[in-house]
C-alpha cells in the first residue's frame, strides 16, 4: 500500500491562530482522505480529495491536494477549542493506509 | 441507531486466553474492515471483507482470525493473547469501492495484563 507522511506530528496552537498540516507521499496518490479523531474518540471523516490541484473548504477548514498529487494539506484558520484532536490523512488505494496523523492541542 | 457498533467498549483480559470482539454495521455498506490502534495512534489495517469474502489479510499473526457471517457483521477472534496485542481495535466499514469514506465504530480498547 501506499505511504504517507505527516508532519509535524504535534502542534500546539493559541487560540484564533491559524496552523497547517502536510500530508506527504513519495508516489502519486489517486485520492487522498482526511479523517478527524478526538482524544478518547473514533476517526471521523472529513473529506476526500481526488483531482489534482483540488481544495476543498468545510467552514474554517481548508483541504488542499497538490498538482502532482503527491502531497496534501489542512489548513484551519482562528482555531478553537473544539479543533483538538488528531487529524490524519489516509491514501486511499485498494486501501486506506494512514498516516501517523498531527495531534493537535488548543492553548485558550 | 448507531452505525457501526462494537462490543465491547472496553476488554481486560490475561495473557494466553482468548478473546472475540463483535462488529455490526446498519449502513448497508458491502465492505467492512478491522484497524489496530497502538499507544502512539498510529492506524494499520489488519482484515478487510467484501460482502463476506476476504479481501484483505495484513501481515497479522495467525492468531487473529476474522469472521464475516453476512455482510453486515465482522467478528475478530484472538486466541492466545499476548501483552503487545494491547491497543484500540476499531471496526470500520464503507460502500464497494475506493471513492468512499470509512465510519468507523467507537472501538474496543484491549488491555492484556
Amino acid at each position: 500500500g501506499q505511504q504517507v507522511m505527516q508532519i509535524p506530528q504535534y502542534q500546539h496552537v493559541q487560540e484564533g491562530e491559524d496552523f497547517t498540516t502536510y500530508c506527504n507521499s513519495s508516489t502519486t496518490l489517486s485520492n487522498i482522505q482526511w479523517y478527524k479523531q478526538r482524544p478518547g474518540g473514533h476517526p471521523v471523516f472529513l473529506i476526500q480529495l481526488v483531482k489534482s490541484g483540488e481544495v476543498k473548504k468545510q467552514k474554517r477548514l481548508t483541504f488542499q491536494f497538490g498538482e502532482a498529487k503527491k502531497n496534501s494539506s489542512l489548513h484551519i484558520t482562528a482555531t478553537q477549542t473544539t479543533d483538538v484532536g488528531t487529524y490524519f490523512c489516509a491514501a486511499n488505494d485498494y486501501k486506506l493506509s494512514f498516516g501517523a496523523g498531527t495531534t493537535v492541542t488548543v492553548r485558550a | 441507531d448507531t452505525a457501526v457498533s462494537q462490543t465491547p467498549k472496553y476488554l481486560v483480559t490475561q495473557m494466553g486466553n482468548d478473546k472475540s470482539i463483535k462488529c455490526e454495521q446498519n449502513l448497508g455498506h458491502d465492505t467492512m474492515y478491522w484497524y489496530k490502534q497502538d499507544s502512539k495512534k498510529f492506524l494499520k489495517i489488519m482484515f478487510s471483507y467484501n460482502n463476506k469474502e476476504l479481501i484483505i489479510n495484513e501481515t497479522v499473526p495467525n492468531r487473529f482470525s476474522p469472521k464475516s457471517p453476512d455482510k453486515a457483521h465482522l467478528n475478530l477472534h484472538i486466541n492466545s493473547l499476548e501483552l503487545g496485542d494491547s491497543a484500540v481495535y476499531f471496526c470500520a466499514s464503507s460502500p464497494r469501492g475506493s471513492m468512499y469514506g470509512y465510519t468507523f465504530g467507537s472501538g474496543t480498547r484491549l488491555t492484556v495484563v
